[in-house]
């Protein structure tokens, strides 16, 4: 089954401050997503990236930048943490045909809380 | 502009009933919806799909129906358990020109009472 670990699983964050949370694949897939999940919001795309040294903004992409240094790793980076952007962040893999053929596999989630 | 609507937004069950999960979405290029479900405390996990050269698609109780003309489709979860109680989400994508994206609606909290 498809692997995709995220870390931290939780952090506490200031606001203002610099948050970097990371994922990393082992399922040689070429499409990664950053989605965070919200009370009543359902998941938003946030950023994706198709290759290696590219990302792409998704639906909700302002106040966040991404990383996608090789193709196992994908990291969302905010660089001044808002209160507004407590949630839990879900990193995502698919094949390379996209969410549109290929399951998208989750992982565990990261819980940040901005205070 | 939410693209994929769906509801209700929680539903409540008794053990071997029908629960039926509705969405509807509006733009027509779509064609491809899956049916995400995510237990308490767990990740999203696919759970079942169609695409709309049919207008239904079964996975043993698991049943989404597909109707393009309405642009609506609905998961029927039959003998629902309380195992199944879980957030379900509808999703949407266009395998053309926007083929990165898959639009999720905002979520149906079932309960399955025993």
């Amino acid at each position: 089954e498809a692997a995709v670990t995220q870390s931290p699983r939780s952090k506490v964050a200031v606001t203002g401050g610099k948050v970097t949370l990371s994922c990393h694949q082992t399922n040689n897939h070429d499409y990664m997503y950053w989605y965070r999940q919200d009370t009543g919001h359902g998941l938003r795309l946030i950023h994706y990236s198709y290759v290696a040294d590219s990302t792409e903004k998704g639906d909700i992409p302002d106040g966040y930048k991404a990383s996608r240094p090789s193709q196992e790793n994908f990291s969302l980076i905010l660089e001044l943490a808002s209160l507004s952007q407590t949630a839990v962040y879900f990193c995502a893999s698919s094949g390379n045909l996209g969410p549109s053929a290929e399951t998208l596999y989750f992982g565990s989630g990261t819980r940040l809380t901005v205070l | 502009q939410q693209q994929v609507r769906q509801s209700p937004q929680s539903l409540t069950v008794w053990e071997g009933e029908t629960a039926i999960l509705n969405c509807s979405y509006e733009d027509s290029t779509f064609d491809y919806f899956p049916w995400y479900h995510q237990f308490p405390g767990e990740s999203p996990a696919l759970l079942i799909a169609i695409r709309p050269v049919s207008n239904k698609k079964e996975d043993g109780r698991f049943t989404i129906f597909f109707n393009k003309r309405e642009k609506k489709f609905s998961l029927h979860i039959a003998d629902s358990q309380p195992g199944d109680s879980a957030t379900y989400f509808c999703a949407a994508s266009n395998s053309g020109g926007s083929n990165y994206k898959l639009t999720f609606g905002k979520g149906t909290l079932l309960t399955v009472t025993p």
